[in-house]
């Protein structure tokens, strides 16, 4: 089966710039698009990326996606970090059977 | 603005089915080309896709669940529901109704909580 796999936490300090990985089991992460969601506790999870590396309307361009296919893997980066973004980040994609995969989540800390 | 509502029993016996139901305003589920998906969130825990309903009435599950799972639409009505049998304390989540564009998830409801227990 195909997974996604997120680091469980990530910390860094107001200002700087962070990077959450998600990486493919198997196959070419490159060969379907990656989502990436923020939920912060008690709301429903909102898009942040889609299709690899847009922002739908309103998500700030300190938010950005990118895709390396050498490593599998897939990145969120958040850059001038706010205590705002505090929140849990959740990769998603799909399998060859077209099901959404999600990863486990990875807890943004803003300290 | 497309809203999305979940509607349905937040504690349900095991063994039995769970029924939810998701209502739409602001839009049609039987028109555009939209997967309308059911998501839960075990407390604590991550999202695990459920499966959807294209606005055809053609669906596609977690194969976890497939089993056990059966998702349609109700045009008339505006709503989608989910149907789970055979409930386990396993099953106990919060479940979200949401609008996959063929981008990504774009709407969301706010979520609702089902406890499994006697």
């Amino acid at each position: 089966n195909f997974m996604l796999t997120q680091p469980h936490s990530v910390s860094e300090s107001p200002g700087k710039t962070v990077t959450i990985s998600c990486t493919g089991s198997s196959g070419s992460i490159a060969s379907n698009y990656v989502q990436w969601y923020q939920q912060r506790p008690g709301s429903a999870p909102t898009t942040v990326i889609y299709e690899d590396t847009l922002r739908p309307s309103g998500v700030p361009d300190r938010f950005s996606g990118s895709i390396d296919s050498s490593s599998n893997s897939a990145s969120l980066t958040i850059s001038g970090l706010k205590t705002e973004d505090e929140a849990d980040y959740y990769c998603q994609s799909y399998d060859s059977s077209n099901h959404v995969v999600f990863g486990g989540g990875t807890k943004l800390t803003v300290l | 603005q497309v809203q999305l509502q979940e509607s349905g029993p937040g504690l349900v016996k095991p063994s039995e089915t769970l029924s939810l139901t998701c209502t739409v305003s602001g839009g049609s589920v039987s028109s555009g080309s939209y997967y309308w998906s059911w998501i839960r969130q075990p407390p604590g825990k991550g999202l695990e896709w459920i499966g959807y309903v294209y606005s055809s009435g053609s669906t596609n599950y977690n194969s976890a669940l497939k089993s056990r799972v059966t998702i349609s639409v109700d045009a008339s009505k505006k709503q989608f529901s989910l149907k789970l049998s055979s409930v386990t304390a396993a099953d106990t989540a919060v479940y979200y109704c949401a609008r996959d564009s063929l981008a990504y998830f774009d709407y969301w409801g706010q979520g609702t909580l089902v406890t499994v227990s006697s």
